[in-house]
């Protein structure tokens, strides 16, 4: 079965704080997509990125990072020199190679950050 | 803006009734999803639609339905309304049957069932 796990429930951390978001799955496909969502108090999902399986590379974007490891399961989030817009609840999901839309999501990880 | 649609925004009604959630999926988009995000059960795949053709199945519950229409537009309809239906209920979609992996979620619609 597959399955997303992110142990982090609630973290906080003060304005210009790094901070990573941990993230472990579960799937026995050997093909498959991971994914982080930023949900705001507002409500929204908003894409973050979407790495396959066979894509090891870590990947780099502003302030975010991710770090991918098979080897561990591991799909962990960075976000460096943190910012109060940063508050939010990130989700990371998992989906089968051939059912890309079909996510499933870990409960999520409440970020707070505080000036 | 992700260009997916949800209505209603909010939508309060009593247990036992039916309601109809629509969404309209970016222009182009072929596919649609919906999910539901409550409290207990967390976000939780529903179903989707790709090219109006039921495509893949999650936990919906027999009382909920959808479908998607020619112009690709969905509807999700929830009957015999409990209280544990209450949720925030997201649509997204994506160009194709779901390979790229990309899902642009919409708003949502609140539903609280009293």
């Amino acid at each position: 079965a597959q399955k997303v796990t992110q142990a982090q429930t609630e973290i906080s951390v003060v304005e210009k704080e790094d901070v990573t978001l941990d993230c472990v799955y579960e799937t026995r496909d050997t093909t498959y997509y991971l994914f982080w969502y930023k949900q705001p108090p507002s409500g929204e999902l908003v894409f973050l990125i979407r790495r396959n399986s066979f894509d090891e590379q870590n990947e780099i974007s502003g302030r975010y990072s991710w770090n991918f490891q098979k080897s561990t399961s591991s799909f962990n989030f960075t976000i460096t020199a943190s910012q109060v817009v940063d508050s939010a609840v990130y989700f990371c999901a998992l989906s089968q190679g051939n059912q890309g839309g079909k996510l499933i999501f870990g409960q999520g990880t409440e970020l707070s950050v505080k000036p | 803006d992700s260009g997916v649609t949800q209505t209603p925004k909010h939508l309060i009604t009593a247990t036992g009734q039916r309601v109809t959630l629509r969404c309209s999926p970016r222009s182009g988009d072929l596919s649609v999803y919906w999910y539901q995000q409550s409290l207990d059960q967390g976000l939780q795949f529903l179903i989707q639609y790709y090219n109006g053709e039921e495509r893949a199945k999650g936990n919906i519950l027999e009382r909920f339905s959808a479908q998607q229409f020619p112009d690709l537009h969905s509807e999700l309809n929830l009957s015999s309304l409990e209280l544990g239906d209450s949720a925030l209920y997201f649509c997204a979609s994506s160009v194709d049957a779901g390979q790229a992996g990309e899902l642009f979620f919409g708003e949502g619609s609140r539903l609280t069932v009293l």
